[in-house]
């Protein structure tokens, strides 16, 4: 049963911190995105991948935000420096060829004090 | 901007009863999605739906796409505890894989 990974699952900061967030997607999808989720702000989409390039980051932070995708398995979500209100549960979700579905992973639930 | 809501926010229904979510958008969309996401879950994918007045239905779950594609319903018939959680309606204006996620509705199911 194939399945979006990600990695760590919790993550407790510091205010000031680094924090890098990592995603194994699915084999053979070729599409990747990145979602932030907070119960005021609901599912927000940060950026997305197609065949490992940036289409859109434009829901994203740019002074302290940044993604890519080094390999095709493998995409990463960095906060530097991260902040109290950079706390949420981030989602990683992948999508097959040809398809607009999206295959979430489990999140990475991010706390910084 | 783009806005896409959702109505109502909370749902409590006997089990058995029927259960409907609306979903809103402020401009035209190329297509919508559904999800549901369970509490403590991850948004899990249900069905797209792409033309004017679509009908799709998925066992006792039925889903709709306004004339205009600006609305879309989620209509869940007698509800079971295992229909617990959080609807999500996803909207694409453009054909791109740029989706705005609905407010979402969580819906209790009491047994």
């Amino acid at each position: 049963d194939a399945r979006v990974t990600q990695t760590p699952r919790h993550k407790v900061t510091e205010m000031g911190q680094e924090v890098t967030m990592r995603c194994q997607p699915i084999l053979g999808h070729n599409t990747v995105f990145w979602y932030r989720q907070t119960m005021m702000q609901g599912l927000e989409l940060l950026a997305y991948f197609r065949n490992r390039a940036p289409l859109d980051d434009s829901g994203m932070p740019k002074d302290r935000f940044s993604a890519e995708m080094p390999d095709a398995t493998l995409a990463t979500l960095k906060i530097q420096p991260s902040e109290p209100r950079d706390s949420a549960v981030y989602f990683c979700a992948s999508g097959p060829r040809n398809s607009y579905e999206q295959y979430f992973g489990p999140g990475t639930r991010l706390t910084v004090t | 901007g783009q806005q896409v809501m959702q109505i109502p926010q909370y749902q409590h229904v006997q089990e058995g009863e029927d259960f409907t979510t609306y979903c809103n958008s402020s401009t035209t969309l190329s297509n919508i999605q559904w999800y549901k996401q369970r509490p403590g879950g991850h948004p899990v994918f249900l069905i797209q739906l792409v033309k004017s007045g679509e009908v799709k239905k998925q066992k006792r779950l039925t889903f709709q796409f306004g004339e205009a594609k600006k609305n879309s319903s989620l209509h869940i018939t007698a509800t079971q505890t295992t229909d617990v959680g959080t609807y999500f309606c996803a909207g694409s204006t453009s054909g791109t894989y740029k989706y705005i996620f609905g407010t979402g509705t969580r819906l209790k199911v009491l047994a």
